[in-house]
Parts: structure tokens; C-alpha cells; sequence
């Protein structure tokens, strides 16, 4: 296994419009997060998966903004008429049941303009 | 969930430790310590997790005292590869570690 992946890793879009990004955890982790994260800030918690159950969401996961994990697998963000304040890098990144250690793919950064 | 504060910035010298502190004054009784390492435009990677007094790997050591109330990581003889961003959280692991990241602190390595 080669990690968390994430598609695309960089993705540019006019406002207004629809995106869709896919992470792709380690295959044997059952929890799954997402994080956006702008320039000089650390990483905002979105949403966690445990397995295809969503179990938390924040409240920056607005309306526009709904994330997915349908076989407990691979999970897709995706935000709906993009505004430019979405412009940001999302990271994905899965553990195991026990937590100890979350392991983060290498984003997708978002250009909204 | 328990807030941090960290240092915005560090710098140091190759060679040196380097010993980063955290404050978590109001860190619950299940709560964890744990610190990740985050170089530009990658994700943050996992260095070390803690419970209560010391716990040390290959890469860095985590001190952490009797109150909880603080943590300290420890770098030794830090290289330019170590400049990054290390970010100190603290949640609790077991119902699903929702994780809140701080702005980190920026450490500097010159040669």
C-alpha cells in the first residue's frame, strides 16, 4: 500500500461551479477525515467517517459541502456552487480503530476564481 | 476539546536540540498528546503521541508532566530538513479523535 491518495492535486474553477475531489485511504483503516487548510494556517477539521457512517461534521461543512463514503472505502468532498473563500488545499487522511496515528495524503489544492 | 498554544516561530542551529512546548491547560482525563510535522504543500505526518511522562521514538521525544498541563517535543540535533511547521494537539482517541490543529509552531533550521 503507497499511503492516502487524493484526486485531483490541484483543481482551479470558476465560481459558481460544482467540485468533486476523491481521497483514497490505506486500505485495511476504517476512519476517514477531511481538512481544509489555507495558507498559514493549520488544518481545519471537516468531517470523519467511520467506515460509511459519517460521525461528525463541523461547522464550516456548510450547506454547500457534503462529503461521502459509500462501501466504508474510498470517500469524495464535494462543493457545490464554489465560492472564491473555498480556494484552500483539502487534505484527506484515515486511521484505525485505535487512533494513535492519523496518516494525511498530499491534498488537493482548490483555486476558486 | 482542549486548546493549545505554542510558540508561532522557532529558529536553530543544525546540530542543536530544539525543545517546542505546548500548554493545554484544560486537557480532559482521556485526552492524548499528540504532535505532527507538516512541510509546504504536503500533509501533516504523525511524529509522536503521549499519555503522561515520557515517551521517546527514532525521530523525537515527548515530555510530558505530572499536571498534563503542558508537553514539550524534543528534536535532537535537528537538521535543515527538520524546518517545518509542528503542530501540538490534544483530543481523545477513543470516540473518533476529531482533530484540532493550531497555527502551529515554525521552526527554522540554519546551518
Amino acid at each position: 500500500d503507497t499511503g492516502v491518495s487524493q484526486d485531483p492535486r490541484h483543481k482551479i474553477t470558476k465560481r459558481g461551479q460544482n467540485v468533486t475531489f476523491r481521497c483514497d485511504p490505506i486500505s485495511e483503516h476504517n476512519r476517514l477525515y477531511w481538512y481544509r487548510q489555507t495558507l498559514g494556517q493549520g488544518p481545519e477539521f471537516l468531517t470523519y467517517f467511520q467506515n460509511e457512517a459519517q460521525l461528525e461534521k463541523s461547522r464550516l461543512l456548510s450547506d454547500r459541502f457534503s462529503a461521502e463514503r459509500p462501501k466504508g472505502s474510498f470517500s469524495t468532498l464535494e462543493i457545490q456552487r464554489t465560492e472564491q473563500g473555498d480556494s484552500a488545499m483539502y487534505l484527506c487522511a484515515s486511521s484505525d480503530s485505535g487512533g494513535n496515528e492519523q496518516f494525511f495524503g498530499p491534498g488537493t489544492r482548490l483555486t476558486v476564481l | 476539546l482542549a486548546k493549545t498554544t505554542q510558540p508561532i516561530s522557532m529558529d536553530s542551529y543544525e546540530g542543536q536540540e530544539v525543545n517546542i512546548t505546548c500548554s493545554h491547560n484544560n486537557i480532559a482525563t482521556n485526552d492524548y498528546i499528540t504532535w505532527y510535522q507538516q512541510f509546504p504543500s504536503q500533509g501533516p505526518r504523525f511524529i509522536i503521541q503521549g499519555y503522561k511522562t515520557k515517551v521517546t521514538n527514532e525521530v523525537a521525544s515527548l515530555f510530558i508532566p505530572a499536571d498534563r498541563k503542558s508537553s514539550t517535543l524534543s528534536l535532537p540535533r535537528v537538521s535543515l530538513s527538520d524546518t517545518a511547521v509542528y503542530y501540538c494537539l490534544v483530543g481523545d482517541r477513543t470516540g473518533g479523535f476529531k482533530t484540532i490543529f493550531g497555527a502551529g509552531t515554525r521552526l527554522f533550521v540554519k546551518a
